[in-house]
Parts: structure tokens; C-alpha cells; sequence
């Protein structure tokens, strides 16, 4: 059974710290998402990897970086966490392809800025 | 450049009723769509997606779409619905991106589906 795993459910921090979003996928999947979820908003993409190492911005990269030092992780970095940062953080990975591959998604991470 | 509209945020409905969920969607080239399901506080599940071929896909759930080009909508319909169908719905649909040309979801507002006893 597929897995997307993201390192927590609720996540509370103060402005101004550094903020760090974790998930680990185990399908082997070339590529993985992040993306942010708000109501009337759906979700966005903020950045994406296809490849270790490898990164292209999203629609909403401002205010965040990304890391994928390993196939299976890729984080989320919120360099100085702002009230507007305040959201539904989603996770998903893909394999490569033509652009029909479905992206499974972990369960999200809700964060509260301060 | 590419995007779905849902066009209902909130739709009710009583239980064993039909639903269906509009999804509007803009493209200049060829597309492929997915909806997707979100229940409560969990993230969210391919329900079905149209790549090419017949333009009446069925998904789980007892959910199917139509996909109508000349229309460019996708609808997502089901013929009797139950109250664990109640949750978020996202149309999507996919693009090529990047130098990578890696697959990309663009995605719809969300429609909240709620059953009623």
C-alpha cells in the first residue's frame, strides 16, 4: 500500500521562527509537491522536485524553500514563519511521466503561526 | 495558461439522492483530469481521472465523470449518495511543467459535499 508520511498533524509556532516540514514517501517516486490548502483557495503549489536535488518553484514560492537531499524526503522551509503562513501544508509524490500520473498525498499538516 | 472552476462551493443533499459537482476547466492544449476527494482531516485520494479514450470514466466510490470537450467541463456525478460521502471535492487538471516538464495539478476551489439524513 502506498505511504505518504508527513512529520506532524498540528504544528504551532511563534513569527519569525524557522519552521520545518518534513515528508517521506516509499514508492520510489521521481517527483514530489508541496503545496498549501485554503479555504475557497484550494490547494497551490508551492514547490516541486523531480529529481534528488532537484527543484522548480511553484505558483507560491515566496517565503519558502525546499530540500530533497534523499529520493524519498522532501522538506518544506519556512525561513522566518509569518501569520500569513498560517495554513494546511499537503505532501504528495508521483512517479514521472506524461503528465496523466496520479500524486498521493499525506494526511497534511495544520500550521499555526503566532 | 490553464484553470478549473467548480462552480458550487457547498452542495446539500439527502441521503440516497444523486449529486452532481460541476467542474469547468480552461486549457489550449490536451488535458488530462482527476478528481479528487478530501474527508475530514485527512489528506486527499484519487477518486478518477480521464487521460484519453471513452469520455465516461468511472472511479471508486460508485463516483463517475464525463469529460465533454466541447463543453470543457467535467462533471462528477453519483446516483445515490450516502453520508460517508460527505467531504471535500477537488477537480484538477494537469499540465507539463518546467524545464523538467514534470506533471503538474492546477486545482479547483474545492466543493464541500454534504449529505443529510
Amino acid at each position: 500500500d502506498v505511504k505518504v508520511t508527513q512529520s506532524s498533524r498540528y504544528l504551532v509556532k511563534r513569527t519569525g521562527e524557522k519552521v520545518f516540514l518534513e515528508c517521506v514517501q516509499d514508492m520510489d517516486h521521481e517527483n514530489m509537491f508541496w503545496y498549501r490548502q485554503d479555504p475557497g483557495l484550494g490547494l497551490r503549489l508551492i514547490y516541486f522536485s523531480y529529481d534528488v536535488k532537484m527543484k522548480e518553484k511553484g505558483d507560491i514560492p515566496e517565503g519558502y524553500s525546499v530540500s530533497r537531499e534523499k529520493k524519498e524526503r522532501f522538506s518544506l522551509i519556512l525561513e522566518s514563519a509569518s501569520t500569513n503562513q498560517t495554513s494546511m501544508y499537503l505532501c504528495a509524490s508521483s512517479p514521472s511521466g506524461q503528465g496523466g500520473e496520479t500524486q498521493y498525498f499525506g494526511p497534511g499538516t495544520r500550521l499555526l503561526v503566532l | 495558461a490553464q484553470s478549473v472552476t467548480q462552480l458550487d462551493s457547498q452542495v446539500p443533499v439527502f441521503e440516497e439522492a444523486p449529486v452532481e459537482l460541476r467542474c469547468n476547466y480552461s486549457s489550449s492544449v490536451s488535458v488530462y483530469l482527476f478528481w479528487y476527494v478530501q474527508y475530514p482531516n485527512q489528506g486527499l485520494q484519487l477518486l478518477l481521472k480521464y487521460l484519453s479514450g471513452s469520455t465516461l470514466v468511472k472511479g471508486i466510490n460508485g463516483f463517475e465523470a464525463e469529460f465533454n470537450k466541447s463543453q470543457t467541463s467535467f462533471h462528477l456525478r453519483k446516483p445515490s449518495v450516502h453520508i460517508s460521502d460527505t467531504a471535500e471535492y477537488f477537480c484538477a487538471v494537469s499540465s507539463l511543467h518546467g524545464s523538467s516538464n514534470t506533471g503538474k495539478l492546477i486545482f479547483g476551489q474545492g466543493t464541500t459535499l454534504q449529505v443529510k439524513p
